[in-house]
């Protein structure tokens, strides 16, 4: 799988949009970008994946670079609850020889004030 | 609500003592999958199980085993217990045969090792 490379940390204020880089500049055509968040020791939450096009959902945003090389998380209206560490990861899908697992890295804590 | 359950949600144990951590996948997944995450380590894949049979392995010790029943619920057994294997313990799962491979976690099991 392509290693990622994500800000240590973010700030945003509550209401505003928050915008969340990752650098996978070794990403393979086969690869696609998986967003996961987790909040203080609970489970990794997934919130969205794409391949090459931008992808939305009740959660979030997904941009993609045209040379897939990074992309962009964007919580529209982030709360206090976004308050999280967001993960970056870049996994072929099951077939490929990384099968099945992600690979997690440091992530980026996002923290949203008040 | 991801839909996983796991259990325990604490366990507390002595060094050389052996437990089992329960995991029961989202209705109808056939793969489960099990991560650990300490301080120093991060999030880290251990095994993954589809419908019974292993199918993949990350950095699982050899005093760890894990397996799937037909029920598909899996169960994670740490032996010879020592002090750094206190961690939080995430099963996941996934609808790998609906063609999905997005991976749902549990609450996770807080393991601690006096």
């Amino acid at each position: 799988d392509a290693k990622t490379t994500q800000p240590t940390s973010m700030d945003c204020a509550e209401g505003r949009a928050a915008n969340l880089p990752c650098n996978h500049s070794t990403i393979s055509g086969n690869e696609y970008v998986y967003w996961y968040r987790q909040i203080h020791s609970q489970g990794p939450q997934y919130i969205i994946h794409g391949l090459k096009n931008n992808e939305t959902n009740e959660m979030a945003s997904l941009i993609i670079t045209e040379d897939r090389k990074s992309s962009t998380l964007i919580l529209p209206h982030a709360t206090l609850r976004d308050t999280a560490v967001y993960y970056c990861i870049v996994r072929v899908r099951p077939g490929g020889t990384s099968y099945g697992k992600l690979t997690f890295g440091q992530g980026t804590i996002l923290t949203v004030h008040p | 609500d991801s839909g996983v359950t796991q259990t325990p949600k604490h366990l507390i144990t002595a060094t050389g003592q052996r437990v089992t951590l329960r995991c029961s996948p989202r209705s109808g997944d056939l793969s489960v999958y099990w991560y650990q995450q300490s301080l120093d380590q991060g999030l880290q894949f251990l095994i993954q199980y589809y419908n019974g049979e292993e199918r993949a392995k990350g950095n699982i010790l050899e005093r760890f085993s894990a397996q799937q029943f037909p029920d598909l619920h899996s169960e994670l057994n740490l032996s010879s217990l020592e002090l750094g294997d206190s961690a939080l313990y995430f099963c996941a799962s996934s609808g790998l045969d609906r063609g999905s491979d997005t991976q749902y976690f549990g609450p996770g099991t807080r393991l601690t090792v006096l």
